[in-house]
């Protein structure tokens, strides 16, 4: 079974600091995996994903991530973030051949970027 | 683009009431999902669909059911709606076969309240 570790669940930084969100997963097959963000009272959007390919992947708003396969991480990253950014982020993962039709999330990361 | 519509985006319900969260897809997704969202919980899956009439539990299904009459609607039925139900209502969708290529569509959430 697969599973997803966000390992803070906020982080606080100031405007225009480097942040990084951390998502580890368990998986035994090969994976794809997301990062979702989702601004207050709203829904989850699509951030960036990971299918194949090159393992740096960037994604809207200035945020990129890089899969690691050995240590199983996905982590997400900006250099210099806004007061916007403030949102909650979530990774999720899905088995890359024949799996399950269903994401498993993790339990979400709040950032807050105080001025 | 995809468009998932949740009919409500703030709803308040008294205990015992009959409640219905209704969900509307345009993209002919075979799949969609409900969960539960909460803070430090993260998201649950109530239950979900991959066609017409078709339906499986997942998580926490316990004092829910759902409706799927057709491809393009799904709906989340609380028989009698309780104070421990009041929560954030996410409604997702996804192409059967291509939700580990895509993820998930997400709705802008229903956020009720059960007093």
């Amino acid at each position: 079974a697969q599973s997803v570790t966000q390992l803070d669940s906020q982080v606080p930084v100031f405007e225009e600091a480097p942040v990084e969100l951390r998502c580890n997963y368990s998986s035994s097959v090969s994976v794809y995996l997301f990062w979702y963000v989702q601004y207050p009272n709203q829904g989850l959007q699509l951030l960036l994903k990971y299918l194949s390919g090159s393992t740096l992947v960037k994604g809207i708003n200035g945020f990129e991530a890089e899969f690691n396969k050995s240590q199983t991480s996905f982590h997400l990253r900006k250099p210099s973030v806004h007061i916007s950014d403030t949102a909650e982020y979530f990774c999720a993962v899905s088995e890359s051949q024949g799996g399950s039709e269903k994401l498993v999330f993790g339990k979400g990361t709040k950032l807050t970027v105080n001025p | 683009d995809v468009k998932v519509t949740q009919s409500s985006r703030y709803l308040v319900k008294r205990t015992g009431e009959k409640v219905f969260l209704e969900c509307v897809q345009d993209m002919d997704h075979e799949n969609m999902f409900w969960y539960r969202q909460d803070p430090g919980l993260g998201l649950r899956l109530i239950y979900f669909s991959y066609d017409v009439k078709m339906k499986e539990k997942g998580d926490i299904p316990e004092g829910y059911s759902v409706s799927r009459e057709k491809k393009e609607r799904f709906s989340l039925i609380l028989e009698s709606a309780s104070t421990n139900q009041t929560s954030m209502y996410l409604c997702a969708s996804s192409r059967l076969g291509l939700t580990g290529h895509y993820g998930y569509t997400f709705g802008s959430g229903t956020r009720l309240t059960v007093v």
